[in-house]
């Protein structure tokens, strides 16, 4: 599997924007991003997916370099909620399992 | 509909002791997977069911560990012989059919089972 590699830990204020970066440099032609999130005490928590280009959804937007080799996961605007552990995975188009790293823990400030 | 549910979420053993995890996914998903999480490490994958048949196990999964989906609906992954290594968080997903054009679905996590071996 093609490897992320994410910042281990960011912190941002309440009710401001949160750009949370993944470097995916030996991403393939089928590889989809995919973004996932952990709250404390909780399983993963599907956020967002692309391919090529960005997607919005309600709960973020996803933000695809154009030579795919980076991605940004934005919230828009963070909520003491949106304290959580975000992964940045890459899975091929027919892939079963996710792989997982370490992610990134977003601390949210009021 | 309540979402993946797993019981126990907490379970005490003693090593050398058998345990059994259950996880009932979202009704009509016929994928089913196991994670287990150790402290500071995301998920890591252990097997994986469509339906009733098991398709992939990770190395991970020792011959201590069987997982079991019959009829395709609740699956159980038990632990023999427990060591103190097995303590972790043992989570279960699952994810709608594959059709042609939703490659890649969403992956819907339960609450996880966490284990503890003394």
């Amino acid at each position: 599997d093609a490897k992320t590699t994410q910042p281990n830990s960011m912190e941002s204020n309440e009710e401001e924007p949160v750009h949370l970066p993944c470097n995916h440099s030996t991403i393939s032609g089928t590889d989809y991003i995919h973004w996932y999130r952990q709250l404390p005490s909780q399983g993963p928590e599907y956020v967002i997916h692309g391919l090529t280009s960005n997607v919005n959804n309600r709960m973020a937007s996803l933000a695809i370099a154009e030579d795919r080799k980076s991605s940004t996961l934005i919230l828009h605007r963070a909520t003491l909620r949106d304290a959580a552990v975000y992964y940045c995975i890459l899975r091929d188009v027919l892939a079963r399992q996710l792989t997982f790293g370490s992610g990134t823990q977003l601390t949210v400030l009021p | 509909d309540t979402g993946v549910s797993q019981d126990p979420r907490h379970k005490i053993t003693k090593r050398g002791q058998n345990v059994t995890f259950r996880c009932d996914p979202i009704s009509e998903h016929n994928r089913l997977y196991w994670y287990r999480q150790t402290l500071g490490q995301g998920p890591e994958f252990l097997t994986y069911f469509q339906n009733e048949a098991q398709l992939e196990k990770s190395r991970l999964l020792s011959d201590r560990f069987s997982a079991e989906r019959p009829k395709g609906s609740f699956s159980t992954l038990e632990i023999q012989r427990t060591e103190q290594g097995d303590s972790a968080m043992y989570l279960c997903a699952s994810s709608q059919p594959y059709l042609a054009g939703t490659e890649n679905t969403e992956a819907f996590f339960g609450q996880g089972t966490r284990l503890t071996v003394v």
